[in-house]
């Protein structure tokens, strides 16, 4: 099946630094999925971006498909992006999303 | 607008109880999900419905029923519950299977003891 791999697996940077967040995946996919895991638990969706850049306030995301890579930027952090940032595909074979294991941010004040 | 809604967020059962986890979206999806995360893990899909009438085994469906009791609301059911179950459960929805961007719930802390 589809592999999804994240890195780094942990990034710790202070407040206000910018950071990349790379996702690869092994096949063609019909759909990608940024989430931010906080703390809490709770899973919230950031980008749907199968294909090209979208951004929505500091955060930005690019996904070049024939490359199989997107990319999560964060730029001017602050604390309560801390979390788990998930990369999720769903591929034409898959009737559902396979995850990645997630790259840790801590931020600090 | 609530979203994806599950009941209930924590549980601790003992070994070889049963219980059902709730979800239910007001986001008028054809599709809906059950998976589970494990500690320092990305999700796995239990079980997952297509449309409404219909379910479908995911990646790891094994200990685990399910109902889709109607368009809004999608059950989980332990039968015989197992340490090995301990997890956190989410449930998911989308408007088509496919090529939809997918909504989650809160989530479920499920320990079994």
């Amino acid at each position: 099946g589809i592999q999804v791999e994240q890195s780094p697996p942990d990034l710790i940077l202070q407040e206000g630094a910018n950071s990349t967040l790379r996702c690869n995946f092994s096949d063609s996919v019909n759909n990608l999925q940024w989430f931010h895991q906080n703390p809490w638990g709770q899973l919230i969706n950031l980008f749907y971006i199968p294909s090209g850049t979208k951004q929505n306030g500091r955060l930005s995301a690019t996904t070049v498909a024939t490359e199989r890579y997107s990319l999560l930027y964060i730029s001017s952090s602050q604390t309560t992006d801390s979390g788990v940032y998930f990369c999720a595909v769903e591929s034409a074979l898959h009737y559902q999303l396979i995850w990645g294991a997630g790259t840790k941010l801590i931020i600090k004040p | 607008n609530a979203g994806v809604t599950q009941t209930p967020k924590f549980q601790v059962l003992k070994t070889g109880q049963s219980m059902t986890l709730q979800c239910a979206q007001d986001m008028n999806h054809n599709s809906m999900y059950w998976y589970r995360q494990d500690p320092g893990m990305g999700l796995r899909l239990i079980y997952y419905s297509a449309s409404e009438g219909t379910t479908d085994k995911g990646e790891v469906p094994n200990g685990y029923n399910v109902s889709r009791l109607n368009k809004r609301e999608f059950s989980l059911r332990l039968e015989s519950a197992a340490p090995s179950q301990t997890s956190v459960y989410f449930c998911a929805s989308s408007s088509e299977v496919l090529n939809t961007e997918a909504f989650f719930g809160q989530g479920t802390r499920l320990t079994v003891v």
